[in-house]
């Protein structure tokens, strides 16, 4: 499986924006890169995902590097609501499943 | 859309015991489904993935007679831990990627099923 790299743990404060970094250096032609999150005791939950382009939706933007190695989550205005784990993965071509690796946990200080 | 259901959420057994857990997608058909068990400060390990109709395949060191999975209908599918035992004790969780969606699309999650075993 592609190896995705996050750190362990980030902080940021209340209503600024968090930018989380994964670095997936091994990531092939055809591998997707996904985000998602886990709140404490819940289930994860799908945050965004993309090829090559960067992408944007409600909840995140997600910024490709031009030569894949490595994408950034951004979060626009963390809220206390936010604070998680984020884990970001990879899917591979023919691959169903999802294989999860350590993420980070925020934190997001009032 | 796309809400996947789990129940219980929370059981407590006696070792030795049975427990039946159910993952139910409310709003889509799903042809595949998996298990992953999560112990605490960990992260997700997939267990099996589970397909409607067929055997569970299940991922290396992962007991087959032990974790028992049945995916009758394309909604919903049954992870039992059979004679649990207290290293069982886990958070498990399901998730389901609608029929017919490609590799790349988004798995959707249920909540979890805290399992304590005394």
């Amino acid at each position: 499986d592609a190896k995705t790299t996050q750190p362990n743990s980030m902080e940021s404060n209340e209503e600024e924006p968090v930018h989380l970094p994964c670095n997936h250096s091994t990531i092939s032609g055809t591998d997707y890169i996904h985000w998602y999150r886990q709140l404490p005791s819940q289930g994860p939950e799908y945050v965004i995902h993309g090829l090559t382009s960067n992408v944007n939706n409600r909840m995140a933007s997600l910024a490709i590097a031009e030569d894949r190695k490595s994408s950034t989550l951004i979060l626009h205005r963390a809220t206390l609501r936010d604070a998680a784990v984020y884990y970001c993965i990879l899917t591979q071509t023919g691959a169903n499943n999802l294989f999860f690796g350590t993420g980070t946990r925020l934190t997001v200080i009032p | 859309g796309a809400v996947v259901s789990q129940h219980p959420s929370r059981v407590i057994c006696k070792s030795g015991t049975s427990v039946k857990i159910e993952c139910r997608s409310l709003d889509f058909q799903a042809t595949t489904m998996f298990w992953y068990r999560q112990f605490p400060k960990q992260s997700l390990m997939l267990m099996a993935t589970s397909n409607e109709g067929s055997k569970a395949t299940y991922e290396q060191g992962v007991e087959k007679d032990k974790f028992l999975i049945n995916h009758a209908s394309l909604t919903l599918s049954t992870l039992t831990v059979t004679s649990a035992h207290p290293e069982d004790s886990s958070f498990y969780i399901c998730s389901a990627r609608k029929q017919g969606a490609p590799y790349n699309s988004p798995l959707h999650f249920g909540n979890g099923t805290r399992l304590t075993v005394t």
